[in-house]
């Protein structure tokens, strides 16, 4: 069965430092990896992406996320931590074989908190 | 551009009353809609999905329905609501035939089953 996990519910870090927010999956099959981000009493925004090619992808925000095959990870990397970055984190695995229903598989989420 | 509407963003309703929660989205045509349910304020649980009028695919067995009478509008219904029935729902949208692009989200309705 495909399925997302994010072992920390929170991480806490001080502004200006790099932060992580941890993501491991397992599929059968190609990963689509997604990571979106969720403000209080909002819906959730895109960041970025995984399909295919270069395992280092940038998106919005100044994020990225590494893609690593071999343990299975999709973590989300930011070099310098803005106190409005503080927010819950969602990392997605799309369903390898689902046509084109975007049916995406959502991990449980890490609230980051950015302290000044 | 393309926006998707969810409404109403609150809703306190009793137990055993109806439920009607709204979405359309503008600016596509036969998008593939979406309805997840977020339970305090963690993950995300696909309750439903359309990929065109009158196609409603059920991911999980419960008490609500969903229908889509129009292209861009989809509905999320209940005859009776339940306590177990509170949480954050959220609608969104994918584009067809793209394949790996991503979900749009709305803004979301916060439900209270009192």
């Amino acid at each position: 069965a495909q399925s997302v996990a994010q072992p920390e519910d929170q991480v806490n870090v001080a502004e200006g430092n790099p932060l992580t927010v941890k993501c491991t999956y397992s599929v059968s099959g190609n990963p689509y990896l997604f990571w979106y981000v969720q403000y209080p009493n909002r819906g959730l925004q895109f960041l970025l992406k995984y399909i295919t090619g270069d395992n280092l992808v940038k998106g919005s925000y100044g994020f990225e996320a590494e893609f690593n095959k071999s343990q299975t990870s999709f973590h989300l990397k930011k070099p310098s931590a803005l106190v409005s970055d503080s927010a819950l984190y969602f990392c997605a695995v799309r369903t390898y074989g689902s046509s084109n229903t975007g049916k995406l598989i959502f991990g449980q989420g890490t609230t980051l908190q950015v302290k000044p | 551009s393309q926006t998707i509407h969810q409404w109403p963003a609150t809703l306190v309703q009793p137990v055993g009353s109806p439920l009607s929660l709204e979405c359309t989205v503008e600016g596509t045509s036969n998008p593939n809609l979406y309805w997840y349910r977020q339970a305090a304020g963690r993950g995300l649980q696909l309750l439903f999905y359309s990929v065109g009028i009158g196609q409603i695919s059920s991911e999980v067995p419960q008490n609500l329905s969903a229908s889509r009478p129009q292209d861009r509008q989809f509905i999320l219904s209940s005859k009776k609501l339940l306590l177990s029935d509170s949480g954050f729902y959220l609608c969104a949208w994918h584009r067809t035939g793209e394949i790996y692009g991503k979900l749009f989200f709305g803004s979301g309705t916060q439900l209270s089953v009192l």
